[in-house]
């Protein structure tokens, strides 16, 4: 049940962009995105619920596939207080106990 | 304020002892979860409690137990510690189920038992 998350790291530029994936071998009813820094306990960054969904803020932006199988994350013009660990999260119709990936390492140089 | 507290931030250990970690959350959230992050960064709920429903993960030993006094506290109590207990604790919170909800990370509690 846990969901795949790749790559398992990644090292940046400043100002370069990024993708991490999630994948779940089942649909998911949501997907919930987290970036923790070293030493930190994870912040939430977003959520996604509905098929085909798109969201974002600054320049921190997620898609959920219409299958709601695959979610993706995307760092644009990455900044250094972008560096930490990113982990997706996802729940199952039929259950409430969130499963985490094993988490992306992000690092962004000057 | 701190939204969601644990006590203590470190804790160290032997084999075989009991300990108890406490998390306490000031947001008026109904579901609460205690979670395990070992040395490779993997996390993992253990627990997630609201006020009428505490569900385990299963392959969670029962030589660890959360109770909760009031709604906005759950504490973690682990009995007969093992070497594979060290890891980092941390407790959160959500306003609902956490299905639609986020959750509110504590500090978290560093375990190292010897």
């Amino acid at each position: 049940q846990q969901p795949v998350q790749s790559p398992q790291a990644v090292i940046l530029r400043e100002g370069e962009d990024a993708v991490i994936n999630c994948s779940s071998s089942k649909a998911l009813y949501s997907v919930h995105w987290y970036r923790q820094k070293h030493g930190e306990a994870p912040v939430f960054l977003m959520i996604l619920l509905k098929g085909g969904e798109q969201k974002g803020h600054d320049k921190i932006s997620a898609s959920f596939n219409e299958k709601k199988q695959q979610s993706s994350l995307y760092l644009t013009a990455s900044q250094l207080s972008y560096s930490g660990t990113y982990f997706c999260g996802t729940l199952l119709y039929n259950n409430n106990d969130m499963r985490f990936g094993a988490g992306t390492r992000l690092t962004v140089k000057p | 304020d701190t939204a969601v507290s644990q006590t203590p931030k470190y804790l160290v250990t032997q084999m075989g002892n009991d300990k108890s970690i406490k998390c306490e959350q000031n947001l008026g959230h109904d579901t609460m979860y205690w979670y395990k992050q070992d040395s490779k960064k993997f996390l993992k709920i253990m627990f997630s409690y609201n006020n009428k429903e505490l569900i385990i993960n299963e392959t969670v030993p029962n030589r660890f137990s959360p109770k909760s006094p009031d709604k906005a506290h759950l504490n973690l109590h682990i009995n007969s510690l093992e070497l594979g207990d060290s890891a980092v604790y941390f407790c959160a919170s959500s306003h609902l189920s956490g299905r639609v909800d986020e959750q509110f990370f504590g500090p978290g509690t560093r375990l190292t038992v010897l």
